[in-house]
């Protein structure tokens, strides 16, 4: 089983659309989520941290469910520029018990907007 | 401004012929972690610095190695690159302590 496996995709979908990923984790103890983007052949990008609470950034707004290690990020209005791999990351614990742990991603997910 | 660098951003090399990979950064943090990308996969971490302090992947190829000379400077090494090793390599740091991860902008290697 994967750490953290996110839905395959591809998504294709047009400008103005609502869209959602989804993301589950295997590991208990990871400790912070996050959603990264990254473009083509470029280096992740944070995108939003992910609390229990759930939050929000603009058209963005992302979900933790502990319980079920269940990670949601959902894109309201969605736009020309928002056409990207999404990668749902976990920061694990590292093993020898330190504070910095490490990220584990998702293979991430394809979406692309059309106009 | 540029606070994780990444040298270069493309590098060709040929099958079997070491190679080098380098990131620096202004930022002062402790840990120092390399990542590999290969086409349409997730980031896999290959190892991590805490200062010196060298921590490996239980996976990975004793064909990878580092170096961390001091603070700023972390040294990706392939000794015998093969061609199943051509993937985008990224950098990223963080502080002990602190929440986020800064990532270089990546070497996109080569072999050939």
């Amino acid at each position: 089983r994967k750490e953290v496996e996110q839905d395959p995709g591809p998504f294709n979908v047009p400008e103005g659309a609502t869209v959602a990923f989804n993301c589950t984790y295997s590991n208990s103890a990871s400790q912070s989520f996050f959603w990264y983007r990254q473009d083509c052949r470029k280096e992740p990008k944070l995108l939003m941290s992910v609390y229990s609470s759930g939050n929000e950034d603009g058209r963005f707004t992302a979900q933790l469910n502990r319980a079920s290690q269940y990670i949601s990020l959902l894109i309201r209005d969605s736009k020309l520029s928002d056409s990207a791999t999404y990668l749902c990351v976990v920061n694990e614990p590292w093993t020898g018990g330190t504070s910095y742990g490490k990220l584990t991603f998702g293979q991430g997910t394809i979406l692309t907007v059309h106009p | 401004d540029a606070m994780v660098i990444q040298n270069p951003r493309y590098q060709v090399t040929q099958f079997g012929k070491p190679v080098t990979l380098s990131c620096s950064q202004t930022l002062n943090h402790n840990v120092m972690y390399w990542y590999q990308q290969k086409s349409s996969q997730a980031p896999k971490l290959l190892f991590h610095y805490y200062d010196k302090d060298f921590n490996n992947e239980a996976d990975t190829p004793d064909n990878f190695q580092s170096r961390r000379p001091n603070t700023s400077f972390c040294f990706l090494d392939i000794r015998s690159p093969g061609l199943g090793d051509a993937a985008m390599y990224l950098c990223a740091t963080r502080a002990t302590g602190g929440y986020g991860y800064t990532f270089g902008s990546g070497t996109r290697l080569t072999v050939v």
